[in-house]
């Protein structure tokens, strides 16, 4: 257990529907990462929050908009879904700003359009 | 963009023998190289990771090398377990467009017992 919590587990919606994935990071850290993984795909970065800033972003669509909250939980949402949008979800954090501190995975949401 | 190429993307070994995945990066500036492990349905979990000023880490049967010149690192993996078999990704910090850990595609060892 790395201590990160990510609810839901599972999810299933439909095209066009949005949705709303949380993470709670580890106790004391204070980045959180959002990362996608789809099908027999590597991760991919998706944005990363510090203390409450956006501190970096990567290849999120306009779709996708994510925040954190002054308790450093952290929502990524998702709207107008699209098939292609099916993947599993992660959200990682560390303690640190800096994304070469050891980055903590949490158990993912699985994410299922239909 | 950055880019990282992890091969081969499946490796089958025979329980005892080494384990080699490669992975080469295209942002020179990179000077961190995690490796994650992903078990079935489970998180990525780190188990290794290298810093630029160093050419080789070694913690107990696995191990990382950098060649920074040719822009590619590598894992070893000796004395293979079963309980090794996973998913495995390479990464790289790349500081070009925006910093962030680019991931290879993966590679998925089976160790037979």
């Amino acid at each position: 257990d790395s201590g990160v919590t990510q609810t839901p587990k599972h999810l299933i919606t439909a095209t066009g529907q949005r949705v709303t994935l949380r993470c709670s990071p580890r106790s004391g850290d204070l980045s959180v990462y959002w990362y996608q993984q789809s099908l027999d795909q590597g991760l991919q970065f998706l944005i990363q929050y510090y203390n409450g800033e956006e501190r970096a972003k990567g290849n999120i669509l306009e779709r996708f908009s994510a925040q954190q909250f002054p308790d450093l939980h952290s929502e990524l949402n998702l709207s107008s879904l699209e098939l292609g949008d099916s993947a599993l979800y992660f959200c990682a954090s560390s303690v640190g700003r800096w994304a070469e501190e050891t980055q903590y995975f949490g158990p993912g949401t699985r994410l299922l359009v239909l | 963009g950055e880019n990282v190429e992890q091969h081969p993307s499946t490796l089958s070994v025979q329980e005892g023998d080494s384990a080699v995945i490669k992975c080469t990066y295209s942002d020179s500036a990179s000077n961190y190289f995690p490796w994650y492990k992903q078990e079935l349905g489970k998180r990525p979990q780190l188990i290794i990771d290298i810093r630029s000023n160093v050419g080789e880490k070694k913690d107990q049967r696995i191990a990382v090398t950098l060649n920074k010149t040719a822009k590619h690192f590598s894992l070893h993996i000796t004395e293979t377990q079963p309980e090794d078999s996973a998913v495995y990704f390479c990464a790289a910090l790349t500081m070009d467009s925006s910093y962030k850990l680019i991931f290879g595609s993966g590679t998925r060892l089976l160790v037979r017992p």
